[in-house]
Parts: structure tokens; sequence; C-alpha cells
């Protein structure tokens, strides 16, 4: 099975900062990834679709990038709502996710 | 405006089997599968395998193969996973969510774009 293994695993950030999360798959998934915004107690929310795509409602200041096996989410401008846990997902045959990556504000 | 409604809470023995339906409603039903994933306390995301409502085509995550059967009825809009031969380690919420279908592979393929509101799986003596 294709392994998903996301970097950080935690990070603490000031509002305004870059924030960047990094996923790698063990093999080659083209652009079949999309990440995930999971605020404590609430239902996941799609974020990203084939690794690069914005989701209809989603702010600008979120964008992804990547193909193959190396993928990375980006967080142009931390704001105080996006304190989450972030996670990708592989979607082709298998689907499987990363592991995840809390997000904090310093 | 899409959404899904899963069924409430259950508290389950050891060994019985649980029944979680998702009522999918705002869009065509057949036109795409449902998956789902589940979250065990304090953990993350396992996806544990998803079915179309196109034609029925399932396929499930290899841990769970022989305890785990997905289902849709078309005439409700409704999904079903049941979970057999429960054990303490299957408590979670588990979620269903709404993932498009390709036409081509006659299998769901692709991200999960709307998700129910979760369903709290206890298994406890």
């Amino acid at each position: 099975d294709i392994q998903m293994t996301q970097s950080p695993s935690s990070l603490s950030a000031s509002v305004g900062d870059r924030v960047t999360i990094t996923c790698r798959a063990s093999q080659g998934i083209s652009n079949y990834l999309a990440w995930y915004q999971q605020k404590p107690g609430k239902v996941p929310k799609l974020l990203i679709y084939a690794a690069s795509t914005l989701q209809s409602g989603v702010p600008s200041r979120f964008s992804g990038s990547g193909s193959g096996t190396d993928f990375t989410l980006t967080i142009s401008s931390l704001q105080p709502e996006d304190v989450a846990t972030y996670y990708c997902q592989k979607y082709n045959s298998a689907p499987s996710f990363g592991g995840g990556t809390k997000v904090e504000i310093k | 405006q899409v959404q899904l409604v899963q069924s409430g809470a259950e508290v389950k023995k050891p060994g019985a089997s649980v029944k979680v339906s998702c009522k999918a409603s705002g869009y065509t039903f057949t036109s795409y599968g449902i998956s789902w994933v589940r979250q065990a306390p304090g953990q993350g995301l396992e996806w544990m395998g998803w079915i179309s409502a196109y034609n029925g085509n399932t396929n499930y995550a290899q841990k769970l193969q022989g305890r785990v059967t997905m289902t849709t009825d078309t005439s409700t809009s409704t999904a079903y996973m049941e979970l057999r031969s429960l054990r303490s380690d299957d408590t979670a919420v588990y979620y269903c969510a709404r993932t498009p279908h390709d036409f081509w592979s006659g299998y769901p393929l692709g991200e999960n774009d709307y998700w129910g509101q979760g369903t709290l799986v206890t298994v406890s003596s």
C-alpha cells in the first residue's frame, strides 16, 4: 500500500506568517491528492483537490502544489481561524490519509 | 444544497454489529459515490471504503475486509455502513462523504466534498 507521510506533525506560527505543510507519498500518485482542514470537534472540510485546485468558497490564502510524490499546502498569511489539523489524502485506488498536521497560533 | 444526514450515536458490546445510515439530499444520488471515514478519539482520519451509488461497486480498506459491508438504497438516497464483530478499537466517529463517480472505471474516484455530521459509535462491555 502507498503510505502518506505528513510533516511537520505540529507547528506554531504567528498571525500573518506563511505556513507550509508537506505530504509525501511512498509511490507516485500523479495529482490524486486532496487537503482537508478539521477544526476541533468539527467535520473535515475540503480545501484543495487535484493537488492544486481550490475548492469553491475556500479563501485564496490557501494553495496547494506538487505532483508525483511530493505535495505542499501553503497558507500565505496565517489567520486565527486557521487553527486546525490539516490532512492530506491520496484518492486513487485504496485512498489513505496522512497523519495530520496540527497548526496553532504562537 | 447538498446535505448528508447520518443516524444517531450508538453504544454496542464487543462482538456485536452496528449499521450507520447516511441520507443524501440536494443532488442526484446515483451520480456519485459515498465514502466512509472514521476517526478514533484523538486520532487521525481513516478511510474505510467507498461505494458507487450508480452501480453498487465497492472497495473496502484491506484491514476491514470481511467485517464491513457498504450498501445503498437508491429509492431513498441513503447509504449504509455495517461493521460486524465490533472491538473496543472500533470506537470512533464514523463519517460518510460524497465522492465523485468515475464512469470509466465504474468506481468512486476523487475527493470528499460534502461530509455528514458524524456518528459516534462506542464499543464497550
